[in-house]
């Protein structure tokens, strides 16, 4: 029963760093996406992928990148780590695209 | 205007009060939305989605108005275990969500 799995949990760069946060999920998801969560604010869209070699933008992706090459895993990477990327990151998986979503259990990311 | 907008609280209640919710959302087109909670430093999980005719889960009971775009929850006999931050989702095509509103029930 592991549903959503990420690693890390807690993760402290520095700046101009790159780093790639883990995503899997074995529910046979088409959807998977990432969300960053900041205080006072809703969870933002990073990146999303509505199956295996299918990934787009969302809201907010600028700094980040991803790539869907099994339907399992969503890696998210940053490229060159900026103070302004301090925040909690959520992966997210569903059936299909617009559909309930299931968390992962997030990654703390200190970039100092 | 925020795409999905939530009154952030917090709310305090004593435990056995009836607390109600709001979240007002901007894209008339959404056809799908959601309740999910929030427990401090975890993930959101889904509490319940939302019907166009309204539905009910055990104490928790949503409504959906389209006219007015908004969408509420309502709890009923509160719990101390009901103490979390309640996010309302609201699809874009993508899920938005809202900032959250703190519900703290206390003894």
């Amino acid at each position: 029963n592991a549903g959503v799995t990420q690693t890390p949990k807690f993760q402290v760069l520095k700046t101009g760093q790159s780093m790639t946060l883990q995503c899997a999920q074995d529910m046979n998801h088409e959807y998977m996406s990432w969300y960053r969560q900041d205080p006072g604010m809703g969870l933002r869209l990073i990146h999303y992928s509505v199956g295996a070699g299918i990934t787009d933008q969302g809201e907010v992706p600028n700094g980040y990148n991803v790539s869907r090459s099994t339907t399992e895993d969503f890696p998210l990477r940053l490229l060159s780590a900026a103070p302004s990327q301090t925040s909690v990151y959520f992966c997210a998986s569903s059936y299909f695209r617009n559909e309930k979503l299931f968390f992962g259990s997030g990654t703390q990311l200190s970039v100092l | 205007r925020k795409e999905v907008e939530q009154d952030p609280g917090p709310f305090n209640v004593p435990e056995g009060a009836t607390v109600a919710f709001n979240c007002t959302y901007s894209n008339s087109a959404s056809q799908s939305f959601f309740w999910y909670r929030q427990d401090c430093r975890k993930e959101p999980k889904l509490l319940m989605s939302v019907y166009s005719s309204g539905n009910e889960d055990g104490r928790f009971t949503a409504q959906l108005n389209r006219a007015s775009q908004y969408i509420s929850l309502l709890i009923r006999d509160s719990k101390l275990s009901d103490s979390a931050t309640y996010l309302c989702v609201v699809n874009f095509g993508d899920m938005r969500f809202g900032a959250g509103t703190r519900l703290t029930v206390k003894p």
